[in-house]
């Protein structure tokens, strides 16, 4: 069984730019959620991908957009990144169910400067 | 009120005790609960996930809840140095399947 795999790993960008972070999603999963974590803080709750589709947003801005694709990997685009950008950005597949569980992969850290 | 709420420490126990970390949370229609387990610059790992008022042990571990007292327990026995770690509950909000996570209890187990 294939686990969840991101890339890059690490990333620096300056401020104003645009980033694009992938993931693949672990073997028999449909379902990715993107988070971002914030040093010494929680993972916050990005969005949801299902069937190709947004299902559920936390609170972020538009600039934060996303793609899933047919074998279920996902884009998670951030346009005009600000310094408060900087984070480790997590992706978390799952198989849609009543009590689905999300496994990690290992992040991509992200540095604004 | 935060959403879900932790200790976040650092606590600190002696090798082989019992490790006790907490997590309140506010929704009372959340129906799925998860900890992970966070090394220093490592994703989460999951370690336990529990959905019925009660314990559940796997191993080491039990978690523990109580939807009355919307409180959420995970128990580590003979803890280890390599548990020292930042563990994470994530609580399912209801109608949705977003993960709501407090900011993580860090435990050092000492040797």
């Amino acid at each position: 069984e294939t686990g969840v795999t991101q890339s890059p790993t690490h990333l620096i960008k300056t401020r104003g730019q645009q980033v694009t972070l992938r993931c693949s999603s672990q073997s028999g999963h449909n379902t990715v959620s993107w988070y971002q974590q914030a040093l010494g803080q929680g993972p916050q709750f990005i969005f949801q991908y299902y069937r190709e589709e947004e299902n559920g947003r936390g609170n972020f801005p538009p600039r934060f957009s996303g793609l899933q694709f047919p074998n279920y990997s996902s884009e998670l685009n951030v346009n005009a990144l600000e310094l408060d950008d900087s984070a480790l950005y997590l992706c978390a597949s799952s198989a849609r169910g009543t009590q689905e569980t999300q496994y990690f992969g290992p992040g991509t850290r992200l540095l604004v400067l | 009120q935060k959403e879900v709420e932790q200790n976040s420490g650092p606590l600190s126990v002696p090798e082989g005790a019992i490790a006790s970390l907490n997590c309140t949370y506010s929704d009372r229609g959340s129906q799925s609960f998860f900890w992970y387990r966070q090394y220093s610059g490592k994703s989460p790992e999951l370690i336990m996930s529990i959905y019925s008022n009660g314990d559940k042990e796997d191993g080491r571990f039990t978690a523990q809840l109580n939807k009355a007292s919307q409180y959420v327990s995970l128990l580590i026995r003979d803890s280890q140095p390599s548990d020292s770690a930042t563990y994470l509950c994530a609580v399912s909000a209801s109608g949705t399947y977003k993960y709501i996570f407090g900011t993580g209890t860090r435990l050092k187990v000492l040797a």
